[in-house]
């Protein structure tokens, strides 16, 4: 069975960071291309970052480029994210999600964990 | 960018009937466009893709249809678990993937 655990969501000061992670199981982790996606209280889904399989390509959402930095351990099954200069505007509950292999869309997402940037 | 917009906002529907979603993209993404269902409290669950595809395990009540820049998500008979949030996105010009605003099923 696929899933996605979500963990680091905390509450945080404005300008300050936190790293996520995302650990994965029930496939072959290295072979899959992997995304970020968030979602803030009461809002839609926005996308925030994608990695590749082996880390070759990289992209980022305009909203969060030059700040936040994605990463993967194929060894330890796990994605990341690492948020800098946090701002008030990406608090967010955010999901870990698995390219599907045909196209890109999503076929799994962890439950997700819950960002809260604020003094 | 792509932009995605879904109508309605909101659908009010009572157990049983039919619901007909839309979705809009603001140039052709063909047919590589994506329909997710989300409940509160709960990720979203891929439901659709390339437009008219079931996802494994989704029941045949759910279909898609459409491509270029009009899509349509129909739920054939409303069961109490499909209401919940519908999300299109375009995974056809990237990045950044963009997906619609939602659209809210709610109970009549």
């Amino acid at each position: 069975e696929v899933q996605l655990v979500e963990s680091g969501g905390d509450l945080v000061q404005p300008g300050g960071s936190l790293k996520l992670s995302c650990a994965a199981s029930g496939f072959i982790f290295s072979s899959y291309s992997m995304s970020w996606v968030r979602q803030a209280p009461g809002k839609g889904l926005e996308w925030v970052s994608y990695i590749t399989s082996r880390s070759t390509t990289i992209y980022y959402a305009d909203s969060v480029k030059g700040r936040f930095t994605i990463s993967r351990d194929n060894a330890k099954n796990s994605l990341y994210l690492q948020m800098n200069s946090l701002r008030d505007d990406d608090t967010a509950v955010y999901y870990c999600a698995r390219r599907s292999q045909g196209g890109f869309y999503f076929d799994y997402w962890g439950q997700g964990t819950l960002v809260t940037v604020s003094s | 960018e792509i932009v995605m917009t879904q109508s309605p906002a909101t659908l009010s529907v009572s157990p049983g009937e039919r619901a007909t979603l839309s979705c809009r993209a603001s140039q052709s993404v063909n047919s590589n466009l994506a329909w997710y269902q989300q409940k509160p409290g709960q990720a979203p669950r891929l439901l659709i893709y390339g437009a008219s595809t079931r996802a494994t395990s989704i029941p045949a009540r759910f279909s898609g249809s459409g491509s270029g820049t009009e899509f349509t998500l129909t739920i054939s008979s409303l069961q109490s678990e499909d209401f919940a949030v519908y999300y299109c996105q375009q995974c056809d010009n990237w990045p950044p993937v963009t997906f619609g605003q939602g659209t809210k099923v709610e109970i009549k």
